[in-house]
């Protein structure tokens, strides 16, 4: 099993552009999440999914979509790169919520320039 | 809301020291506990979780034991190894699909 993977793993975009990041999980889970990790600020998610075909917004999650059309792809999606988007994106699957241990990508770190 | 408050680091302990690092929280109802450790480069992954109040989590040498009457969840482990540098996050989650991090803590363990 590849467990959660992501890619690309290192992108720098100019202000403005566009561009999607992928998550893909081999385990069957029901549950996907977008995180991002800044200095100081530990995990914020940003949106987050609990089946396929469904989305939610998180705690952060202006200047961003989401898309989850399999069960085991979530895709992460910026229309417009801002500099404040600089930090590493992490995605995560759970089985369900709750008592369930998050597995984690090795993360994709964005540098909007 | 729920919260949760993990010590400021980075701590830096010589081989052999005993570790501590402190974890609080504050959340309606019986949350799951977790400590996560994340490795230089790596995504995050569980150490250990307690599900209920006097629970023990333990894995690789760590403890964490979930106390309700202190709302804490404090990560120890009696000798520390190189190996166990990186930074590691408390994490508790109330039942839904929500998960909230502490900041994190960096260890730095010196040969």
């Amino acid at each position: 099993n590849a467990g959660v993977t992501q890619t690309p793993k290192f992108r720098v975009l100019k202000t403005g552009q566009s561009m999607t990041l992928l998550c893909a999980q081999d385990m069957n889970h029901e549950y996907m999440y977008w995180y991002r990790q800044d200095p100081g600020m530990g995990l914020r998610l940003i949106h987050y999914s609990v089946g396929e075909g469904t989305t939610a917004k998180g705690e952060v999650p202006d200047g961003y979509n989401v898309s989850r059309l399999k069960k085991q792809n979530f895709l992460l999606g910026l229309e417009s790169a801002a500099p404040s988007q600089t930090s590493v994106y992490f995605c995560a699957s759970s089985y369900y919520g709750g008592n369930n241990e998050q597995f984690f990508g090795p993360g994709t770190r964005l540098t909007v320039l | 809301g729920d919260s949760v408050t993990q010590m400021e680091g980075p701590v830096t302990l010589s081989e052999e020291a005993f570790l501590t690092i402190n974890c609080t929280y504050t959340a309606t109802g019986y949350p799951s506990l977790f400590w996560y450790v994340q490795y230089p480069g790596e995504g995050l992954q569980l150490l250990l979780k307690a599900t209920k109040a006097d629970d023990k989590g333990s894995n690789k040498g760590f403890e964490a034991t979930y106390r309700k009457e202190t709302t804490s969840f404090h990560l120890e482990k009696g000798s520390v190894q190189v190996s166990d540098s990186a930074v590691y996050f408390c994490a508790l989650s109330s039942g839904t699909y929500k998960y909230i991090f502490g900041t994190g803590t960096r260890l730095k363990v010196l040969a």
